[in-house]
């Protein structure tokens, strides 16, 4: 079925690295821009980062710049977050989701579909 | 940048209310205003796009409504599936977005 399943996330200690992965299936992966957005405990959604279908293009919120990169493997229907230099503010349940232009508009777009998340966090 | 502001932060209703949430951008954002609802412990699900759209397979009970930086969301008699967070999105300044910070309907 139409479903991302993210994986990776656990305890790590700050000033260390991760990656997650989010597999993708049922839908034809390599055609859409993918996003990660995070949530800290108890608080609201925080967009992180976005690739391009073709892995192209790539940009990051400024609290992750630098220190996260986004990628995917289309042959593997999977997008990936490498999160280096963690810190104790990065500590959330990250998300992937599919991102969709409803419009030729440049501005038209939603997610509209998420995985169920996968908790990261960084404590010593 | 650009930040979005919900208010109220939280709200108290019942089974059968009239609910309205607004969302306001700090700069015009045209009509690039998404809604989501996200229940504990579940991933954010799309309700409304471009301001006023419904997304397939959400009930008619959701509207939204609004342009340039105020927008609302009303959900026309509330469900008890409906007690949630829910979140407005612009993505006027794509490839980056923003959320609000999130609106509690509580019973």
């Amino acid at each position: 079925q139409v479903q991302l399943v993210e994986s990776g996330g656990g305890v790590v200690q700050p000033g260390r690295s991760l990656r997650l992965s989010c597999a993708a299936s049922g839908f034809t992966f390599s055609s859409y821009g993918m996003h990660w957005v995070r949530q800290a405990p108890g608080k609201g959604l925080e967009w992180v980062a976005v690739i391009s279908y073709d892995g192209s293009n790539k940009y990051y919120a400024d609290s992750v710049k630098g220190r996260f990169t986004i990628s995917r493997d289309n042959s593997k229907n999977t997008l990936y977050l490498q999160m280096n230099s963690l810190r104790a503010e990065d500590t959330a349940v990250y998300y992937c989701a599919k991102g969709v232009r409803y419009s030729s508009s440049w501005y038209a777009w939603y997610f509209d579909l998420w995985g169920r998340g996968t908790l990261v966090t960084v404590s010593s | 940048d650009i930040q979005m502001t919900q208010s109220p932060s939280s709200l108290s209703a019942s089974v059968g209310d009239r609910v309205t949430i607004t969302c306001q951008a700090s700069q015009s954002i045209n009509t690039y205003l998404n809604w989501y609802q996200q229940k504990p412990g579940k991933a954010p699900k799309l309700l409304i796009y471009a301001a006023s759209s419904l997304q397939s397979g959400v009930p008619s009970r959701f509207s939204g409504s609004g342009s340039g930086t105020d927008f609302t969301l009303t959900i026309s008699s509330l469900q008890p599936e409906d007690f949630a967070t829910y979140y407005c999105q612009q993505s006027y300044s794509t490839p980056l977005f923003t959320f609000g910070p999130g609106t509690k309907v509580v019973i």
